[in-house]
């Protein structure tokens, strides 16, 4: 089955830093992942979304690279800021449409 | 805010109780789905409507029913549920049609206790 993993562990930061998140997958190949922002008690914002035939994705700060051989995902924000602190999580689209899975999340603390 | 409203924020319920949940979005999208999300777990999709058809029921329990009256709306019923399905709900709409690009606009969700 589609298996999506990220650093379950907590990232924690210095103000000012580039944090990079990863996010690796098995058993797919999908068309586009995208990645979301959740604070607690909040439903996940989205972010960013970066197709299969894409390297690299920029917006502001944000930098999502897409490796379709390694099955992998990286998520970067620089300049790394407090309010940048919250759980990041990775999705993948199961392809038909419709059918968006996440994974389970990395939280980050960027300590001022 | 995403433009997609769920109501209530916060719901706790016993064993026999029958409540329904609701989603309202007001960003002229097609599809819409149900995500649970239960602590330190993967957000888990439920259910998906594109167009008020229903295309995805992701094995879930009986005990959890959707309805969709049209684009802008979709509620879950809940009816004899177990403490295990407490957690965080989540409704979520997209753009729908081909099912291309999906990205997701999601609520702020309903906090589910099941005593």
């Amino acid at each position: 089955s589609q298996k999506i993993e990220q650093n379950s562990e907590a990232l924690n930061i210095q103000e000012g830093k580039t944090a990079t998140l990863t996010c690796n997958y098995t058993n797919y190949s999908p068309a586009y992942l995208q990645w979301y922002r959740q604070d607690p008690g909040r439903g996940p914002v989205f972010l960013l979304l970066i197709r299969e035939n894409e390297k690299e994705k920029r917006k502001e700060r944000l930098k999502v690279t897409f490796d379709t051989t390694l099955k992998q995902s990286l998520f970067h924000i620089t300049a790394s800021q407090p309010a940048d602190s919250a759980t990041y999580l990775c999705a993948l689209d199961l392809g038909g449409g419709f059918k968006t899975i996440f994974g389970a999340g990395t939280r980050l603390f960027v300590k001022a | 805010e995403t433009g997609v409203t769920q109501t209530p924020r916060h719901l706790v319920m016993g064993m026999t109780n029958k409540k329904s949940l609701k989603c309202e979005q007001h960003l002229g999208h097609n599809a819409m789905y149900w995500y649970k999300q239960s602590a330190k777990k993967p957000l888990e999709l439920m259910f998906v409507y594109n167009f008020k058809e229903q295309t995805e029921n992701n094995s879930v329990p009986s005990r959890f029913s959707p309805e969709c009256p049209n684009s802008s709306h979709l509620f879950l019923h809940l009816h004899t549920l177990q403490p295990e399905d407490s957690a965080l709900y989540l409704c979520a709409s997209s753009q729908g049609g081909a099912g291309v690009d999906e990205k997701l606009f999601f609520g702020s969700g309903t906090q589910l206790s099941v005593l």
